[in-house]
């Protein structure tokens, strides 16, 4: 158990509206980072984040943005939902680099944009 | 062509046998690889972690060919409690990047 909590687990929410995915983890990891999986495309890296206000883009990061005020948390935010951004949301930590970048990914949130 | 590519699933197969899946990449650079399985609507767990020429745990052997680019990931006596998505990842600069995974279905 990585002790990484989302919320919200499942969300529906309309075409347009701001949405914000939260990661909470327990045991003060430094790294952390934020994918999405869809059918077809597997798993791929959003944003992700080395500390605190240290954050950088991903492979697919166009409509979403970051932040990290807190090592603990770190927020996603869709700042205008599409449809093409329904999919199941991983949180992940990695312990650190050393080790070779192992990561634990937290259960997944479920996005619906209708 | 994708950084990292695995063989198309799903793989069906009986209990008990012996089943195996490529995985291939293209940075050359790249030092670390790692198995990972998920279930149906789970998270992917980490199953094996590759460094050097290979890993060894149980039933389930993980070997690595740099030369070739490729890690394939060897399952043993296949059990029911198999059935998954098999998914490969690729440290690329202190990231991981995942393929699209291989689906197992063991019949029993």
């Amino acid at each position: 158990d990585a002790g990484i909590t989302q919320s919200p687990r499942h969300k529906v929410t309309e075409t347009g509206t701001p949405v914000t995915l939260r990661c909470h983890q327990t045991e003060n990891h430094r790294y952390m980072y934020w994918y999405r999986q869809d059918p077809g495309h597997g798993l791929r890296l959003i944003h992700y984040s080395y500390g605190v206000k240290d954050t950088d883009k991903g492979e697919v990061s166009d409509g979403y943005s970051v932040s990290r005020s807190k090592t603990e948390d770190f927020l996603l935010t869709l700042e205008s939902a599409t449809s093409s951004q329904t999919s199941v949301y991983f949180c992940a930590i990695s312990l650190d680099r050393q080790t070779g970048n192992t990561i634990y990914f937290g259960e997944g949130s479920w996005l619906t944009v209708v | 062509r994708k950084e990292v590519e695995q063989d198309p699933g799903p793989f069906n197969v009986p209990e008990g046998a012996t089943v195996a899946f490529n995985c291939t990449y293209s940075n050359s650079a790249s030092q670390s690889f790692f198995w990972y399985r998920q279930d149906c609507r789970k998270e992917p767990k980490l199953l094996m972690s590759v460094y050097s020429s290979g890993n060894e745990d149980g039933r389930f052997t993980a070997q690595l060919n740099k030369a070739s680019q490729y890690v394939s990931l060897l399952i043993r006596d296949s059990q029911p409690s198999d059935s998954a998505t098999y998914l490969c990842a690729v440290n690329k600069g202190g990231k991981l990047i995942f393929g699209q995974g291989t689906e197992l279905s063991v019949k029993p």
